[in-house]
């Protein structure tokens, strides 16, 4: 069935470090990718996405390639900032998008 | 309009009782979905609607658990007989289905305990 696998934390960077969350998926057809961010508090929230293969999805100086041959979509930053300590979800919508698979979240906590 | 909105955000309960939830989607989403998660743990789907039907409901999804979305608006979750593995926080999430849109905005969720 479909899964996604998010690489564990917590995961703990200086401000300014550069970000890498990794997340591979599984999956039996073309599915959408997502990753989802989550403040403490809060509900989860779109980050960005990609649907179709070499798409990069971006938002707010984070970006992912949807890469097929790897079945990935790595989370990439810059420069992180201390309001990006959050929990980032990774996700996954097979065809007409009935239910999302999410992985485990990974733990970000960007210290001064 | 002002997202997905979820009602209570927090219910403590004796295990036995039944607890109701109520989700309210972003207006004009048809779509309309519930989660479940656990501390550590990504949400894992229960249930989705579209308009009035319900048309798919997860494994996890025991006899004591029902959803209704009766006018394909707003939508509640009852748990009859609530056992202490039912602490978690439950998501509501809605999404405008359409070709190539599949991204779902979730609400902020209500936090059951059962103690």
């Amino acid at each position: 069935g479909d899964s996604v696998t998010q690489m564990e934390g917590p995961v703990t960077l200086s401000e300014e470090a550069f970000l890498t969350i990794n997340c591979t998926y599984t999956a039996t057809g073309y599915p959408s990718l997502f990753w989802y961010v989550q403040y403490p508090g809060e509900g989860l929230q779109l980050l960005l996405k990609a649907t179709k293969a070499d798409d990069k999805g971006s938002n707010k100086g984070f970006e992912a390639t949807y890469r097929k041959e790897t079945t990935s979509f790595h989370l990439e930053k810059g420069s992180v900032q201390v309001s990006d300590s959050a929990v980032y979800f990774c996700a996954l919508s097979e065809g007409t998008g009935n239910q999302f698979y999410f992985g485990t979240g990974t733990s970000l906590t960007v210290i001064p | 309009d002002t997202g997905v909105s979820q009602n209570p955000r927090h219910k403590i309960t004796k295990r036995g009782q039944n607890v109701t939830f109520r989700c309210d989607p972003i207006s004009e989403h048809n779509r309309l979905y519930w989660y479940r998660q656990t501390l550590g743990q990504g949400p894992e789907f229960l249930t989705y609607f579209q308009n009035e039907a319900q048309l798919e409901k997860s494994r996890l999804l025991s006899d004591r658990f029902s959803a209704e979305r009766p006018k394909g608006s707003f939508s509640t979750l009852e748990i009859q007989r609530t056992e202490q593995g039912d602490s978690a926080m439950y998501l509501c999430a809605s999404s405008l289905v359409e070709t190539g849109r599949h991204e779902q905005y979730f609400g902020p969720g209500t936090r059951l305990t059962v103690t």
